[in-house]
C-alpha cells in the first residue's frame, strides 16, 4: 500500500493557462474522489469516480474543469483558462468497495497558485 | 444540503492534557456517517475516527473518543492524553447512506499541543 500520490505538489501558473493534474489512487480502490480547499477551509467535494464512470459532479465544476479516470486506473484534473479563485489545494482521495464505510484515504495535495 | 459547523477556529493545550472539539451538523437524514480527520502541517489528511449514525455506542480509537448526540446533532471529538503529534487542523465530516460517497466538511479546527 503506497497511498495515493498526487503530482505535481505545486503549480504556479498565470491566469488564463490550462493547468492538469493526475492523482493515483490505492492500488485496487475503485472510487475516486477529488476535493478543493481553499486556505483555512475545510476540503469541498468537486468529482467522484466509480471505476472509470464519473458518478457525481459538484456545481463546484464550472465549464472549465474536466475530470477523467481511463481504465479505472489514476485520474485526471484538468482547469481550462485559470482564473484567480481557482488558487486553492485540490485533493484527491480513494476507497475501497461496494458499501460508502470505507474510508477515503487522502493524498499530499497539489497547491495551486495562480498569478 | 448537509452543513457541518465547528465553532472553534483554535485550540492550545498542554502537552498530557485533554482537549475537546466541538462540532455541529445540519441535516434531515437519518441514516449517515460523521468523521473526524486530522491534517498535520503540509502533510495528508487522515481519518482519526468514525461513527455511524444508527450506532447508540460512542466509538473510540485509543485516545480519540467521540460524544455523539444524534437528537443534537452534535459530535464532539475528545483527545486524551494530547502528545506533540497531535498538532494538526481536525475537521469534522459529514457523509450520507448507504448510496452517497461525498464528504462534507466543516471548517476546522486548529490544535497546538504544548510541551
Amino acid at each position: 500500500d503506497t497511498g495515493v500520490s498526487q503530482d505535481p505538489r505545486h503549480k504556479i501558473t498565470k491566469r488564463g493557462q490550462n493547468v492538469t493534474f493526475r492523482c493515483d489512487p490505492i492500488s485496487e480502490h475503485n472510487r475516486l474522489y477529488w476535493y478543493r480547499q481553499t486556505l483555512g477551509q475545510g476540503p469541498e467535494f468537486l468529482t467522484y469516480f466509480q471505476n472509470e464512470a464519473q458518478l457525481e459532479k459538484s456545481r463546484l465544476l464550472s465549464d472549465r474543469f474536466s475530470a477523467e479516470r481511463p481504465k479505472g486506473s489514476f485520474s485526471t484534473l484538468e482547469i481550462q483558462r485559470t482564473e484567480q479563485g481557482d488558487s486553492a489545494m485540490y485533493l484527491c482521495a480513494s476507497s475501497l468497495g461496494e458499501f460508502s464505510n470505507q474510508p477515503q484515504h487522502f493524498g499530499d495535495g497539489t497547491r495551486l497558485s495562480i498569478l | 444540503a448537509q452543513t457541518v459547523t465547528q465553532s472553534q477556529p483554535e485550540m492550545s493545550v498542554q502537552e498530557a492534557e485533554t482537549v475537546t472539539l466541538s462540532c455541529t451538523y445540519d441535516t434531515s437524514e437519518n441514516n449517515y456517517y460523521l468523521f473526524w480527520y486530522k491534517q498535520p502541517p503540509s502533510r495528508q489528511m487522515i481519518l482519526v475516527i468514525r461513527q455511524e449514525a444508527y450506532k447508540q455506542q460512542n466509538a473510540t480509537e485509543n485516545r480519540f473518543s467521540v460524544n455523539f448526540q444524534k437528537a443534537a446533532k452534535s459530535f464532539s471529538l475528545k483527545i486524551s492524553d494530547s502528545q506533540l503529534g497531535d498538532t494538526a487542523m481536525y475537521f469534522c465530516a459529514f457523509m450520507k447512506r448507504p448510496n452517497d460517497y461525498k464528504l462534507s466538511f466543516g471548517a476546522g479546527t486548529t490544535v497546538t499541543v504544548r510541551a
